[in-house]
């Protein structure tokens, strides 16, 4: 299937700190990968994303760094901040998938203050 | 604001109820939505591809007669979950994008539980 059933790993990291996630992607034909963050009890929220013609994209507070060699994702966070606590998804996509969305496994992110 | 819109946010019912799951993308068309199924603490399976117009495409192991989609509409997709058991409790999600190379916007969920 495209996702596995294991349990997430957790970052546990103190408040005003940067945090980084980490996700190793499956396919080197995806071309749209994309950054989410699902709260307890709701549906994954779009952070942000990056195309394959890009090493690096940054938005507010976020940076995603892509490393196509490797097919390594990151995702880093400034100033972490305990609104941060979820869990954090990679998801790419193929072109040739029927532009579905393929799920990393998730790592809990924990914000202590 | 929420551009995917879902409801029930959570169901409770006894086994062998149907259950209806409405998705609805709110200021733009989807000719394409997805629903996904989320057990706790893993990531998210995609069940079925839901087509307007057209018959949804399902993910292999999925009964397409136990969880009947229509999407009659650009902007709503429903997702039917046929004399729910116990084993069907989980957390369901849809998901819908203004084209194939943009995010997808997710709903906020419905917690199905069955008794």
């Amino acid at each position: 299937g495209e996702s596995v059933g294991l349990h997430l790993p957790t970052l546990s990291v103190q408040e005003g700190d940067n945090s980084i996630i980490n996700c190793a992607y499956s396919n080197s034909a995806s071309d749209y990968f994309i950054w989410y963050k699902q709260e307890s009890g709701k549906g994954p929220q779009f952070i942000i994303d990056i195309r394959s013609n890009m090493d690096k994209r940054q938005g507010q507070r976020v940076t995603v760094l892509l490393n196509k060699t490797v097919k390594h994702l990151s995702l880093q966070i400034a100033a972490t901040q305990p609104g941060d606590s979820a869990v954090y998804f990679c998801a790419e996509i193929s072109a040739g998938n029927n532009r579905k969305l393929i799920w990393g496994l998730g790592t809990s992110l924990a914000v202590n203050p | 604001g929420a551009v995917v819109s879902q409801h029930p946010s959570r169901v409770i019912c006894k086994s062998g109820t149907s259950v209806k799951i409405e998705c609805r993308s709110l200021d733009f068309q989807a000719t394409t939505m997805f629903w996904y199924r989320q057990f706790p603490k893993q990531s998210l399976m995609l069940m079925a591809t839901s087509n307007e117009g057209s018959k949804a495409t399902y993910e292999q192991g999925v009964e397409k007669d136990k969880f009947l989609i229509n999407h009659a509409s650009l902007t709503l997709s429903t997702l039917t979950v046929t004399s729910a058991h116990p084993e069907d409790s989980s957390f369901y999600i849809c998901s819908a994008g203004r084209r194939s190379n943009q995010p997808q916007h997710f709903g906020d969920g419905t917690r199905l539980s069955i008794l």
